[in-house]
């Protein structure tokens, strides 16, 4: 079946701008969870949603960054008035359940460049 | 600091070789995660556990939850097994992954 799919997959913006960027989860999966790799850093969690549940949003940088997932299946991340260190690739993963027996998927990633 | 360590940062080997690499965090967890990244590609995640071992073809992941560490190997490593291959943990009664920093796995012919 369909894997976790993400759009763009390329994103090039001027420095001020907003940004969103998408991600589909596989269906049926409740939780879906956001992570960013930074260039020559490793992967940190930005923000969960489980269900209908409040999401963890502990990861996120600054109050520029939101995100919201409508109807429990696609997500979008939101990254107001970019700035040069917000460059990095965004990577989105899902999950059957949010229990630690349940494999994470992730999708290939937005490479986002601000410039 | 970060709470999962990975070793080596780098490691490059000939063909046929076996690989490991080690993964070890800093307090309990609920669930180890392998993940494996090609350069510009995405992440395929290679396995879960949270206690004993697993494996699929090559690849062989132990975790020892007492000591808190697991290891990756590789058996008759080839050159398509260049990649990052990174540790991830949830944490007991934390439901984000914590991520290590990544092996980069370079095999020459």
């Amino acid at each position: 079946g369909a894997g976790v799919s993400q759009s763009p997959s390329n994103k090039v913006t001027e420095k001020g701008k907003d940004v969103e960027l998408r991600c589909d989860p596989i269906s049926g999966h409740t939780a879906l969870y956001w992570y960013r790799q930074s260039l020559g850093q490793g992967l940190e969690f930005l923000i969960y949603f489980q269900g209908n549940s409040a999401p963890d949003k502990s990861g996120l940088p600054s109050d520029r960054f939101s995100a919201e997932r409508t109807g429990g299946s696609v997500s979008t991340l939101t990254i107001q008035r970019t700035q040069q260190e917000d460059s990095a690739v965004y990577l989105c993963a899902s999950s059957l359940r949010s229990e630690f027996s349940y494999e994470q998927y992730f999708g290939p990633g937005t490479r986002l460049t601000v410039t | 600091k970060n709470e999962v360590e990975q070793s080596p940062q780098n490691l490059t080997a000939q063909e046929g070789e076996f690989i490991t690499i080690n993964c070890s965090y800093s307090v309990g967890i609920s669930a180890l995660h392998w993940l494996q990244q090609h350069p510009g590609g995405g992440i395929v995640s290679l396995f879960m556990l949270s206690s004993g071992k697993k494996k699929h073809g090559r690849l062989i992941a132990t975790i020892n939850i007492q000591e808190k560490h697991s290891s990756l190997h590789i058996t008759a490593s080839h050159p398509r097994d260049s990649a990052v291959y990174i540790c991830a943990v949830r944490f007991q009664g934390a439901q984000k992954l914590v991520f290590g920093q990544g092996t980069r796995l370079t095999i020459n012919p």
